[in-house]
């Protein structure tokens, strides 16, 4: 089955600048990868996706990378705000899945610091 | 538009007990899908309903199981419950068929098994 690694597991930036989380995942048939962000005591909420048809998407100050060939995707978040702390998730689903079924990373706890 | 809802919030159970949770979807949603979430891990697929029916299963032994009701809202059901049960249990409602794939948490449920 799919797997999924997620780095780093903690971490904090100044902020302001900028936060890069990477995955790799192990299904070369996998075509569908959502980020989501999970706050205290709440359950994950999606904030960007990517297919395997497109190589970059952005919203605002999220932006998700797809390598298909390296099986790799980052998030990056610019102009990082107070407001981003939390655990971020990334995922990964296959079409015999559904894209319904996902394997999600281990998350990382990313902090931002006034 | 309502979110999804998870009841009960919390609760605590001693092994061998049995657990009954729930979830309402998100209204215009027919699939319900369940994660559990470990202390400091990422969401494990448990499985999926669509129209009323088991439609994809995790790594999870049978004492797992579930239901969907035509309201498309759904109970996990955990039998013999074991110490490594207590986690946050995810539901998560989508437009099944759509091709979307976007899933909508809840806030989940956390077990205890003392």
């Amino acid at each position: 089955g799919e797997n999924v690694e997620q780095h780093p597991s903690t971490l904090s930036v100044q902020e302001g600048d900028s936060a890069v989380i990477k995955c790799t995942y192990s299904d070369s048939a996998s075509n569908y990868f959502p980020w989501y962000k999970q706050e205290l005591g709440k359950g994950p909420q999606l904030i960007i996706d990517i297919r395997s048809n497109v190589g970059e998407k952005k919203d605002q100050r999220i932006a998700v990378t797809l390598n298909k060939t390296a099986k790799h995707f980052s998030l990056h978040i610019t102009e990082t705000q107070p407001e981003d702390s939390a655990v971020y998730f990334c995922a990964a689903s296959t079409p015999s899945d559904g894209n319904e079924k996902l394997t999600f990373g281990t998350g990382t706890r990313l902090t931002i610091i006034p | 538009e309502t979110g999804v809802t998870q009841s009960p919030t919390h609760l605590i159970k001693t092994r061998g007990q049995q657990v009954t949770l729930r979830c309402s979807s998100q209204s215009g949603h027919n699939t319900v899908s369940w994660y559990q979430q470990a202390l400091g891990q990422g969401p494990q697929f448990i499985f999926q309903y669509y129209r009323e029916e088991e439609n994809g299963r995790g790594n999870f032994p049978p004492r797992f199981s579930g239901l969907q009701f035509p309201n498309y809202s759904s109970e996990l059901n955990v039998n013999a419950l074991e110490l490594d049960d207590s986690a946050l249990y995810l539901c998560a409602s989508s437009m099944g068929g759509s091709g979307a794939n976007v899933l909508t948490f809840g806030a989940g449920s956390r077990l205890t098994v003392l």
